[in-house]
């Protein structure tokens, strides 16, 4: 099993500020087989990121994905108010797929 | 409109089965898999199995083998996912969420049904 290490496990910024998210694969991620999610409390998560760094239907171009192999990267250009939320990582390349523990953005 | 609409939260006691719904609209259920995700409080989202929306497939994780069934109705676009043999560890969100292969994302997932294990 693939295991997902998100870091850090808390970023603290302010709205305009720039978040770097990073997830690390305990083994190789095949073909880039990572997405990202976005989740507020209360509600399911929205898919951000597919492919590693392919933007799903509607999501701002502030947002984006980068990496491959084991390290990949999610950033946020410019903070906006609705951006504080949890994001989490999940491969699929390998079964069972797996998420990460994610990482919590919060308001400074 | 696409959504997916999963059945109400439920209260179980320890070693009783929950069965929940989730009834897709809007699209053709037959051209999507359909999985399952649970996620416990604080917890990372927790893979749980699949089943094929055209011909009923199914598969599911290791750690739920024997305890989890997830069946269709594809007459009615509904998918069910039971868990038999509950213990207090099972409290948690149910998601069901679509994706178009046994292995990749999910684009759409329900609103969420919170079960509840306590004696």
């Amino acid at each position: 099993e693939i295991v997902l290490t998100q870091s850090p496990g808390t970023l603290s910024l302010s709205p305009g500020e720039r978040a770097t998210l990073s997830c690390r694969a305990s083994q190789s991620v095949n073909s880039n087989n990572l997405v990202w999610y976005q989740q507020k409390p209360g509600q399911a998560p929205r898919l951000l990121i597919y492919a590693a760094a392919s933007r799903a239907t509607g999501i701002p171009d502030r947002f984006s994905g980068s990496g491959s192999g084991t390290d990949f990267t999610l950033t946020i250009s410019r903070l906006e108010p609705e951006d504080f939320a949890e994001y989490y990582c999940q491969q699929y390349g390998s079964a069972p797929l797996t998420f990460g523990g994610g990482t919590k953005v919060d308001i400074k | 409109q696409v959504q997916l609409v999963q059945s109400g939260a439920e209260v179980k006691k320890p070693g009783a089965s929950v069965k929940v719904s989730c009834q897709a609209s809007g699209y053709t259920l037959s051209r999507y898999v359909m999985h399952w995700v649970r996620q416990a409080p604080g917890q990372r989202p927790e893979w749980m199995g699949w089943i094929n929306g055209g011909n009923g497939v199914r598969d599911y994780s290791e750690r739920f083998q024997g305890r989890v069934t997830i069946t269709w109705d594809r007459f009615a676009s509904t998918v069910y996912m039971e868990l038999s043999r509950l213990r207090s560890e099972d409290t948690a969100v149910y998601y069901c969420a679509r994706g178009l292969y046994p292995r990749c994302w999910f684009d759409l997932w329900g609103q969420g049904t919170l079960v509840t294990v306590s004696s």
